[in-house]
């Protein structure tokens, strides 16, 4: 079945450095959605990316959709504390009504 | 706009317990979804219906069962809880494919 790769696991980041996660697919992706979830709370859904190379930008958030569409990637440049939380990526599974789900990526800010 | 609800928030079970969590939905969304999220982990889906009338099995349905009551609900039950059920449980929605899901805030359930 379709399967997806986030990475890092955990990213440790002073407040103000940049964050970046990246999800790579070894098959062509449909689209590919991103979440946040907060320490405690419920996923949050963020953007869908489309079309191939397509880049959208949400404030200090970057998303990005590869060339072949086989890869994203969610850069935050200058994170805030706000910004703590796991990062996921989904993309569609061989049933449509599915979302097959990254690993997430943990954002943490070091005191 | 109260988007998706789950109740309850926190429930503790003893082994064997039954119990069924709540989900609804206001936003007339077509497709619902229960999922399970262990400490540290992913998300896994239990069950989904794509619409009204109808619920499949996802990932990992063995102990669950699943009702969509009518559109905007979709309870899912635990006929006897196990140790290995403990977990947070988000039931989520969508207006079709190939839109983003919205969650609910979860319920988190302790089995002893």
């Amino acid at each position: 079945g379709q399967q997806v790769m986030q990475i890092p696991q955990y990213q440790h980041v002073q407040e103000g450095e940049d964050f970046t996660t990246y999800c790579n697919s070894s098959t062509t992706l449909s689209n590919i959605q991103w979440y946040k979830q907060r320490p405690g709370g419920h996923p949050v859904f963020l953007i869908q990316l489309v079309k191939s190379g397509e880049v959208k930008k949400q404030k200090r958030l970057t998303f990005q959709f590869g060339e072949a569409k086989k890869n994203s990637s969610l850069h935050i440049t200058a994170t805030q504390t706000t910004d703590v939380g796991t990062y996921f990526c989904a993309l569609n599974g061989d049933s449509n009504y599915q979302l097959i789900w990254g690993a997430g990526t943990k954002l943490i800010i070091k005191p | 706009n109260a988007g998706v609800t789950q109740t309850p928030k926190f429930q503790v079970l003893k082994t064997g317990q039954s119990m069924t969590l709540q989900c609804a939905q206001d936003m007339n969304h077509n497709s619902m979804y229960w999922y399970r999220q262990d400490p540290g982990m992913g998300l896994r889906l239990i069950y989904y219906s794509a619409s009204e009338g109808t619920t499949d099995k996802g990932e990992v349905p063995n102990g669950y069962n699943v009702s969509r009551l009518n559109k905007r609900e979709f309870s899912l039950r635990l006929e006897s809880a196990a140790p290995s059920q403990t977990s947070v449980y988000f039931c989520a929605s969508r207006i079709r494919q190939g839109h983003g899901y919205t969650f609910g805030s979860g319920t988190r359930l302790t089995v002893v």
